[in-house]
């Protein structure tokens, strides 16, 4: 398919563990995006990257969580120390590219965390 | 602050009836764009619909059409003739790009049932 995949799809890890998560864009598209989402709640924010470079990570809630994209493509958002509050679905989006007013993010699947 | 308001959690039409989901959003910038999301069971996030705040028309992609008021600051997505499969979780998002940054804003979404 020629969406955005996310993996794995589902994580469950133990308190305190380390856990990394993927995400594979639309060929051609250079801006990505993290959100997190909450049962019973919309995504939100965490990280967006324009290319290789995080252009705005003032949504990743502490220094537990890190994200990378070193060749503009594949992302991977790492969580240190992992806890139960860390439990979410964490959405991946990707985008044709920034100033345009009509940037669609496209979503994947999404890959639900859960911390025991 | 920007900011996406539903206010209301969940919603149930007949099927073949035409069903409007209202959104009110908050703004200072008056260069912007709302999105309408579907999330069924799933979890993927799916594009429906986007508005342009510089948009002479409202927007309208098949079956589901936004009544832009912009004096109102309200963009509600009305979808026409329901279907069984639009029952599902339903996002409005507000795209924020001050500072170089590119990120979605959502409501807390409203929850469709078709009835049969």
């Amino acid at each position: 398919g020629a969406g955005v995949s996310q993996t794995p799809s589902n994580k469950v890890t133990e308190k305190g563990k380390y856990v990394e998560l993927r995400c594979d864009p639309i060929s051609g598209h250079t801006a990505l995006y993290w959100y997190r989402q909450s049962l019973g709640q919309g995504p939100e924010f965490l990280i967006y990257f324009q290319g290789t470079g995080a252009a705005d990570d003032s949504g990743l809630p502490n220094d537990r969580f890190f994200a990378v994209r070193p060749e503009g493509s594949v992302s991977t958002l790492k969580i240190q120390r992992t806890e139960r509050g860390d439990s979410a679905v964490y959405l991946c989006a990707s985008s044709p590219g920034p100033h345009q007013q009509k940037n669609t993010q496209y979503f994947g699947p999404g890959t639900r965390l859960t911390v025991l | 602050a920007q900011k996406i308001t539903q206010t209301q959690p969940g919603m149930f039409v007949q099927e073949k009836e035409a069903v409007t989901l209202d959104c009110t959003y908050d703004t200072s910038d008056p260069s912007y764009g709302l999105f309408w999301y579907k999330q069924p069971s799933s979890g993927e996030m799916i594009f429906l619909i986007y508005q342009g705040s510089y948009d002479q028309q409202n927007a309208t992609e098949g079956r589901y059409s936004l009544n832009f008021q912009k004096a109102r600051k309200s963009a509600n997505l009305v979808i026409s003739a329901s279907q069984l499969g639009d029952s599902a979780m339903y996002f409005c998002a507000m795209i924020i790009t001050q500072g170089g940054s590119e990120k979605l804003v959502f409501g807390k979404g409203t929850k469709l049932t078709v009835n049969p």
